[in-house]
């Protein structure tokens, strides 16, 4: 009963370097997310995907890239890590039918840019 | 734009009751979720309201007024576990992949 995971779960990265945050479900969902969790910013939705091959643009997300290859997986790029950037980084997935589907959330991704 | 506000902190006692509230300020409004989220882990699903009213479930219930653009969740029996930080979340539009806009959460302490 895996639900959503992310990997890896701890990362440090130094400014300018790159790299890539995988999220999988087996709920067979077609809604994905990526959200970044700030202190007193609460969770603020960077891409999302309402398919396979298909990504758009949330609240913040310039500096990150998406893909959705495969339906079961959201990737999400970071290209030139800055400090800006450290931060919690939470995968959700949903169902595309009805009114009050809740997102489910992986466990996060703890990265720090130093 | 999306407001949605919170008070950031409150302390209950166990065996209490705790009512959490949230307000917002959506271009639209298409339902609205409380999650609880433990710290260090990730947000869960408690609640969601779409009409007025109360949906209860269990010690944990959600009222919703949309005349209000007003929420609260509401803890009863409290117990130690339910120290966590409650997150209120609006979906303004039924488009895209039906977004939701979270607020600050409220963390809540539970004193013996």
């Amino acid at each position: 009963n895996a639900g959503v995971t992310q990997t890896p779960k701890f990362r440090v990265l130094k400014t300018g370097q790159s790299m890539t945050l995988l999220c999988a479900q087996d709920m067979n969902h077609e809604y994905m997310y990526w959200y970044r969790q700030d202190p007193g910013m609460g969770l603020r939705l960077i891409h999302y995907s309402v398919g396979e091959g298909t990504t758009a643009k949330g609240e913040v997300p310039d500096g990150y890239n998406v893909s959705r290859l495969k339906k079961q997986n959201f990737l999400l790029g970071l290209e030139s890590a800055a400090p800006s950037q450290t931060s919690v980084y939470f995968c959700a997935s949903s169902h595309s039918e009805g009114a009050g589907e809740p997102q489910h959330f992986g466990d996060g991704t703890r990265l720090s840019i130093l | 734009g999306q407001n949605i506000d919170q008070p950031t902190e409150m302390t209950a006692t166990e065996g209490a009751i705790v009512q959490i509230n949230c307000t917002y300020q959506t271009s639209g409004f298409n339902g609205l979720f409380w999650y609880q989220q433990h710290a260090g882990e990730a947000p869960t699903f408690l609640s969601y309201n779409v009409l007025d009213g109360l949906e209860e479930k269990g010690r944990f219930s959600s009222f919703l007024s949309r005349s209000k653009g007003y929420s609260y969740l509401l803890l009863k029996e409290l117990q130690m576990k339910d120290s966590a930080s409650y997150l209120c979340a609006v979906r303004p539009y039924l488009t895209g992949a039906n977004n939701l806009f979270f607020g600050t959460g409220t963390r809540l302490t539970v004193i013996p």
